[in-house]
C-alpha cells in the first residue's frame, strides 16, 4: 500500500509567477485535502476534493484553486505569488470525505522570493 | 469560537526521561480527538486516535489521555529518545467534519 507522494519537495518562485503542486493520494482514498503551514504555525486548511468536486474551501482567495482527477490524484494551483505564500504545502488523503482516515504527505516546502 | 491551546509551548528534557503535554480545547460538537507528531518540514504522522468514549489509548511509548467532560487530553512520551525531537499536535474533531483545525503544538525537544 502506497502512502501519499507529494512532489516536487522543494520550490523556489519569483513573486507574481504561478505555481502548481502535486499529490498522489493513498490506494483506496477518493478525497484529497490541502493544507498550507506556514513556520511555526499549525496547518491551516485550504479546501478539500472528493470525487473530483470541491467539498470544503478554507479562508484562502481565489488566486488559490485545485483540481482532481479521476484516479483522485490532484494538484493545487496557486497565481500571483506573494511573499506571504511562502510555506510548507500539506496534501492529505483520505477514504472519504470525513477528517477521520487522513493521511499526510511530507508536503511541498515552497519558498517566493 | 472553536479554540485549541496547548502547554508547554516548547519544552526541553534528557534522554531517557519522561514528559506529559497538555491540551486544553473548546471544540463543540466534538467526537474524536487525535496527536499527531510533526517532524520539522514534514508532515504530521497521527500517533492516536480517541472516541469521545476512549479515556485513553496507547501507542508504544505514547500514550493519550482524555476527558471529554473537562475537554482536556494529555500525551505522555515514557523513555524519550532523540528521535521524539518534534512538534507535537493536539486536534479535537467532530465526525462529519471535512478538515481538521490544527493549533501550534508543543514543541519538544530530547537532548542526550
Amino acid at each position: 500500500e502506497t502512502g501519499v507522494t507529494q512532489s516536487p519537495t522543494h520550490l523556489i518562485k519569483t513573486r507574481g509567477q504561478q505555481v502548481t503542486l502535486r499529490c498522489s493520494s493513498q490506494s483506496g482514498h477518493n478525497t484529497v485535502s490541502w493544507y498550507q503551514q506556514a513556520l511555526g504555525q499549525g496547518p491551516q486548511f485550504i479546501f478539500q476534493y472528493y470525487r473530483e468536486e470541491e467539498n470544503g474551501r478554507g479562508n484562502f482567495p481565489p488566486r488559490f484553486s485545485g483540481l482532481q482527477f479521476p484516479n483522485y490524484s490532484s494538484e493545487l494551483n496557486v497565481n500571483a505569488l506573494e511573499l506571504d505564500d511562502s510555506a510548507l504545502y500539506l496534501c492529505a488523503s483520505s477514504p472519504e470525505r470525513e477528517s477521520y482516515g487522513y493521511t499526510f504527505g511530507s508536503g511541498t516546502r515552497l519558498t517566493v522570493v | 469560537k472553536n479554540q485549541v491551546e496547548q502547554s508547554p509551548q516548547s519544552l526541553i528534557i534528557l534522554e531517557g526521561k519522561n514528559c506529559t503535554l497538555q491540551c486544553n480545547y473548546t471544540v463543540s460538537p466534538f467526537s474524536n480527538l487525535r496527536w499527531y507528531k510533526q517532524d520539522t518540514g514534514r508532515g504530521p504522522v497521527s500517533l492516536t486516535i480517541m472516541t469521545f468514549s476512549e479515556n485513553t489509548k496507547s501507542n508504544g511509548r505514547y500514550t493519550a489521555t482524555l476527558d471529554a467532560d473537562t475537554k482536556q487530553s494529555s500525551l505522555h512520551i515514557t523513555a524519550s529518545q532523540l528521535s521524539d525531537s518534534a512538534s507535537y499536535i493536539c486536534v479535537p474533531s467532530n465526525f462529519g467534519n471535512e478538515k481538521l483545525t490544527f493549533g501550534t503544538g508543543t514543541r519538544l525537544t530530547i537532548i542526550p
